[in-house]
């Protein structure tokens, strides 16, 4: 069954840096998207991207995020400067549909020390 | 934004028992989904309701979207050891966001 990967599994980073977190979305989907999750917290929407355009983003999408889809495949979001709040598990999902259910990645473990 | 209250937060149950767990919300709802999160990996979905009252079975679990469409719930029946993890609703606006609730820690004893 076709799948969300993610790269990197765990990524380390100090404070201030810039990321950049990876995902290929399952092939045909057309509806991309970023979710957080802080250690045993709930999942948190943070984007959403269809047809080169963010469509929606929360609160906590400021100025430091920003979301790419540089070819046809990957899917990236990047953190331009880091800090301790940031350390979560972030989440990325596509679907086919604006409303069909999301097929998830395993995540990326962002620690920001 | 839409908030989902999803209860209980945790439970612990023997091998074997029942399991139900629910979702409310102020909010309608277009889709409801359930969602189970293992250690290190991501949500997988489990069963998604797309009509108000419509119930549907995935094996032992069986998941009902409510009439008023702000509310859902979710039932295992005989649990085994592998029904570890957490239990995640998620309810889809006909804006095709996504919003999760607190989650469901499940721990079943051998």
């Amino acid at each position: 069954e076709p799948e969300v990967t993610q790269t990197p599994s765990h990524q380390v980073t100090q404070m201030g840096q810039e990321v950049i977190l990876r995902c290929v979305p399952i092939s045909n989907h057309l509806y991309f998207y970023w979710y957080r999750q802080i250690l045993g917290q709930k999942v948190e929407f943070l984007v959403s991207f269809y047809n080169n355009e963010i469509s929606e983003k929360s609160e906590i999408f400021d100025d430091q995020f920003s979301v790419e889809r540089p070819d046809g495949s990957n899917f990236t979001l990047k953190i331009r400067s880091t800090k301790l709040e940031d350390s979560a598990m972030y989440f990325c999902a596509s679907s086919d549909e604006y409303n069909s259910p999301l097929h998830f990645g395993n995540g990326t473990r962002l620690t920001v020390t | 934004g839409q908030q989902l209250n999803q209860s209980p937060q945790s439970m612990f149950i023997q091998e074997g028992e029942d399991v139900s767990m629910n979702c409310t919300s102020s909010s309608i709802f277009n889709t409801w989904l359930w969602y189970k999160q293992e250690p290190g990996e991501g949500p997988v979905l489990l069963i998604a309701l797309y009509k108000a009252g419509e119930l549907t079975s995935n094996g032992r679990l069986t998941a009902q979207f409510g009439i008023t469409r702000k509310d859902s719930f979710l039932n295992i029946s005989a649990s085994i050891p592998s029904d570890v993890g957490i239990y995640f609703c998620a309810g889809v606006t006909n804006a095709g966001k996504s919003t999760f609730g607190d989650g469901t820690t499940l721990t079943v004893k051998p």
